[in-house]
């Protein structure tokens, strides 16, 4: 059963730190990874889709990265900006399955 | 990136009615829509899988007979809350793909139900 880990649970930085946040996944077997930013009471925005045969993907001051033989994918966020503060979520299509599985989300504060 | 508009944004129903939402693919077709529901700071549960022209797949523990989903169209899926109770009380979201599994997900800006 694929299950995703997201550390940290939060995150608290002044403006302008370059951060990292971790995806973990327990089956490397997936079509792609998808990290999406959620801001309270609202839907999700995509943020980058990588494929299984993809190392990573970049827009903007985001960079992810993904590697499926460890189960890992990271999201680089430079040069953080207030405007950032949001729930970050990393969610995995399992191979042969048409879905998401969804980690808990990093809860990322940017202060001035 | 694709648009996928939900409706309504928020809804408040008393105990025992039912509550329909309603989840628009604006600029694509969406063979495939997808209903979760997400708890308090928690992630998102995937309830079900909705085909355009067939039945919903359920998820393990999704009461399909609560949970009613119809996806008439391959622009429209609907979900609908019956016999409503607090415990139903959510935020509930959809989602589509543009068209194969491999392809990028979108997300509507989702629904909160208030059952009182």
């Amino acid at each position: 059963k694929q299950e995703v880990t997201q550390i940290p649970a939060a995150l608290s930085v002044p403006e302008g730190e370059n951060l990292v946040l971790n995806c973990s996944f327990t089956d490397s077997a997936i079509y792609n990874l998808q990290w999406f930013r959620q801001d309270p009471g609202k839907g999700l925005t995509s943020l980058l889709l990588i494929q299984s045969s993809q190392r990573e993907q970049t827009s903007g001051r985001l960079n992810a990265s993904l590697d499926k033989s460890s189960g890992r994918s990271t999201l680089y966020i430079a040069a953080s900006q207030p405007g950032d503060s949001a729930t970050y979520l990393c969610a995995v299509n399992p191979g042969g399955y048409n879905k998401l599985i969804f980690g808990a989300g990093t809860r990322l504060a940017v202060h001035p | 990136g694709a648009v996928v508009s939900q409706h309504p944004s928020w809804v408040i129903c008393k105990s025992g009615t039912s509550v329909k939402i309603e989840c628009r693919s604006l600029d694509f077709q969406a063979t495939t829509m997808f209903w979760y529901r997400q708890f308090p700071k928690q992630s998102l549960m995937l309830m079900a899988t909705s085909n355009e022209g067939s039945k919903a797949t359920y998820e393990q523990g999704v009461e399909k007979d609560k949970f009613l989903i119809n996806h008439a169209s391959l622009t429209l899926s609907t979900l609908t809350v019956t016999s409503a109770h607090p415990e139903d009380s959510s935020f509930y979201i959809c989602s589509a793909r543009l068209g194969s599994p491999n392809t990028e997900a979108f997300f509507g800006q989702g629904t909160r139900l208030t059952v009182v």
